[in-house]
């Protein structure tokens, strides 16, 4: 396994911003994927990185230390539709879509 | 809107009876896959498609069956069910592979 670790759950006020970290554990790597999940809903896809640094994409961000093993998801000026657990998921080298998820990260939004 | 489709969204059914999941995508997707999911816990996958004929085992070892006679279609069958195959089955494909995955609505099976 990767060893993927996220925090449970975090709990943060509208307009607030909140960073989701996600370290783990690999011997290779293709690509660190981050998925946002509603309640009783399918995993959706909002960003992935194989490269070192920072995507942005509107108000989420991720960004990808390969040598520490880290990444960190960062929602600016949140919205209470963004109350979701987010995933953290790893795919490793020839696994073509294979991916391998933490435990998910459940963000409360707060007014 | 949806691409990818998953019949039943929930299922309750008693032991011992054999259950299809259905999955059918209309992207054209080489790749398909199943993934479990208990409430509160990670998705571990359970089977893998690259392609009509191609079906391989996940990580997590399942006692479903899968097959993939047409690219779209990709079914999970338990021959016979039993309480701890309680769980949501979700299923997703990709076009790349390279782990952006569009996943469908999932079924919810409870086995009593």
């Amino acid at each position: 396994g990767q060893n993927i670790d996220q925090p449970t759950e975090m709990t943060a006020t509208e307009g607030a911003i909140v960073q989701i970290n996600c370290t783990y554990q690999t011997s290779g790597f293709n690509g660190l994927f981050w998925y946002q999940q509603h309640a009783g809903e399918a995993p959706t896809f909002l960003s992935y990185n194989v490269l070192d640094g920072l995507e942005e994409k509107g108000r989420f961000s991720s960004f990808l230390s390969r040598s520490k093993g880290y990444s960190y998801l960062l929602l600016k000026e949140l919205q209470m539709k963004d109350s979701a657990s987010y995933l953290c998921a790893v795919s490793p080298p020839d696994s073509w879509g294979k991916l391998q998820f933490g435990a998910g990260t459940q963000v409360v939004v707060t007014p | 809107e949806a691409d990818i489709y998953q019949t039943p969204r929930y299922l309750v059914i008693g032991t011992g009876k054999k259950i299809t999941l259905e999955c059918s995508q209309t992207m054209g997707h080489d790749k398909m896959y199943w993934y479990q999911q208990d409430p509160g816990m990670e998705l571990h996958l359970i089977h893998y498609s690259y392609g009509v004929n191609s079906t391989e085992k996940g990580d997590l070892s399942s006692e479903s069956t899968v097959s993939r006679i047409r690219t779209e279609h990709f079914p999970l069958t338990l021959e016979s069910a039993r309480p701890s195959h309680t769980s949501q089955y979700l299923c997703a494909s990709s076009e790349s592979g390279l782990g952006e995955l569009f996943f469908g609505e999932g079924s919810r099976l409870t086995v009593l």
